[in-house]
């Protein structure tokens, strides 16, 4: 079955104070790794899609790399206006089904 | 371009009601998925549609259904509701012809079972 781990379950900041999010997997056949950003009430914002091992993205202040076995979603220099849980997903096997982690929360303080 | 939308937002029901709640994707869109998103279990796939027909199945039980119409948009029903049913109900649209194209998510409904 596949398995998506998320690490610190929960991350407080300074601002200007940068960071990685961790998420690992173990599964079978992976097909794409999918970062959200969600807000509390809100549903999951797409962030960034990665597809194979060295594969890295940007936006903004906000980086997500992929390895073989784990992905990083690096946080340089966050605002408060970062605050947020901050999910991963991987795709695999057939169809459309996204197997997601259970999240970091972090929260960026002045 | 709008994104997906979600009817009801919020929904109070009792044990041994049914539900239904709707979702309208993006336009263009013709895949719609459907999560459950508790505090516990996390975000959990429930199933997808893709032109009218369900492509994919999570592993809840039978009284979660859902249909999709000729024009996208799909709903879900829950029979039967039990307190655990209580949650945050996620739809997601995507184009659909590939797999790998990325899912986005509505605003929810949040469904409170007593």
């Amino acid at each position: 079955e596949d398995q998506v781990t998320q690490s610190p379950e929960a991350l407080r900041l300074q601002e200007g104070e940068s960071s990685s999010l961790n998420c690992s997997y173990t599964v079978s056949g992976l097909r794409g790794l999918f970062w959200y950003r969600q807000d509390p009430g809100k549903g999951p914002e797409f962030l960034f899609t990665l597809y194979s091992a060295g594969e890295e993205k940007e936006k903004e202040r906000l980086k997500a790399t992929l390895t073989k076995k784990e992905s990083f979603l690096h946080i340089t220099a966050p605002k408060p206006e970062d605050s947020a849980t901050y999910l991963c997903a991987v795709l695999t096997g057939g169809g459309n089904k996204l197997t997601f982690g259970t999240g970091t929360q972090l929260k960026v303080e002045l | 371009k709008a994104g997906v939308t979600q009817t009801p937002r919020y929904l109070i029901k009792t044990r041994g009601q049914q539900v239904t709640l709707s979702c309208s994707p993006i336009s263009g869109h013709r895949s719609v998925s459907w999560y459950q998103q508790t505090p516990g279990q996390g975000l959990q796939f429930l199933f997808e549609y893709f032109s009218e027909t369900q492509r994919n199945k999570g592993n809840f039980p039978g009284r979660f259904s859902g249909r999709q119409f000729s024009n996208s948009r799909s709903e879900m029903n829950v029979s039967t509701l039990e307190l655990g049913d209580s949650a945050l109900y996620l739809c997601a649209s995507s184009l659909g012809s590939r797999s790998t194209d990325t899912q986005y998510f509505g605003p929810g409904t949040r469904l409170t079972v007593l």
